[in-house]
């Protein structure tokens, strides 16, 4: 079956703009997660949503960063204001959304703020 | 807070031999232990879990064993493959919480 998508693969924008990431979970998982992974700071989480709510924002790094989940399913990050150090692999991962289950994890979008 | 400690990289090996990558945590309660593999150009992967103290995880001949008096999951594969050549990542997850905490990854090169 299909797994984890994000789009899109690649993104390359200018300091100041907004963009938009998007992540689609495997059907039928209720559990979606954010991540970055940057050179500085190695793998961190960024946002976990249950369904269309989310519990935990405690990795968001500032309020340029945002994220919402729509119908259960896809997902977009959007930042605001890009700055360089914005720049990193974006990652999504999603799983049956029971506890100890296993989070599968997308391809990722790496952003390059110039 | 939550965090995992691994051993630096890059890991580089000769096919056949022994691989061990430290990995310890620091955290408070009882989490769950992980270890996932990147392959190039590929996504994270689950490669093996333990979720309580002495239990030993287990695939593709890759085998952790979370110690809880260590504070430990080291990663050990007898006899690795040129195919074992990825970024190795030691993560945990808190009870209660459902993120990850990754450690910082460890590039392992196994040359024929």
């Amino acid at each position: 079956g299909a797994g984890v998508s994000q789009s899109p693969s690649n993104k390359v924008t200018e300091k100041g703009k907004d963009v938009e990431l998007r992540c689609d979970p495997i059907s039928g998982h209720t559990a979606l997660y954010w991540y970055r992974q940057s050179l500085g700071q190695g793998l961190e989480f960024l946002i976990y949503f249950q369904g269309n709510s989310a519990p935990d924002k405690s990795g968001l790094p500032s309020d340029r960063f945002s994220a919402e989940r729509t119908g259960g399913s896809v997902s977009t990050l959007t930042i605001q204001r890009t700055q360089q150090e914005d720049s990193a692999v974006y990652l999504c991962a999603s799983s049956p959304g029971q506890a100890r289950n296993e989070q599968f994890f997308g391809p990722g979008t790496r952003l390059t703020v110039l | 807070g939550d965090s995992v400690t691994q051993m630096e990289g890059p890991v580089t090996l000769s096919e056949e031999a022994f691989l061990t990558i430290n990995c310890t945590y620091t955290a408070t309660g009882y989490p769950s232990l992980f270890w996932y593999v990147q392959y190039p150009g590929e996504g994270l992967q689950l490669l093996l879990k333990a979720t309580k103290a002495d239990d030993k995880g287990s695939n593709k001949g890759f085998e952790a064993t979370y110690r809880k008096e260590t504070t430990s999951f080291h990663l050990e594969k007898g006899s690795v493959q040129v195919s074992d050549s990825a970024v190795y990542f030691c993560a945990l997850r808190n009870t209660g919480f459902q993120k990850l905490v990754f450690g910082t990854g460890t590039r392992l090169l196994v040359s024929p």
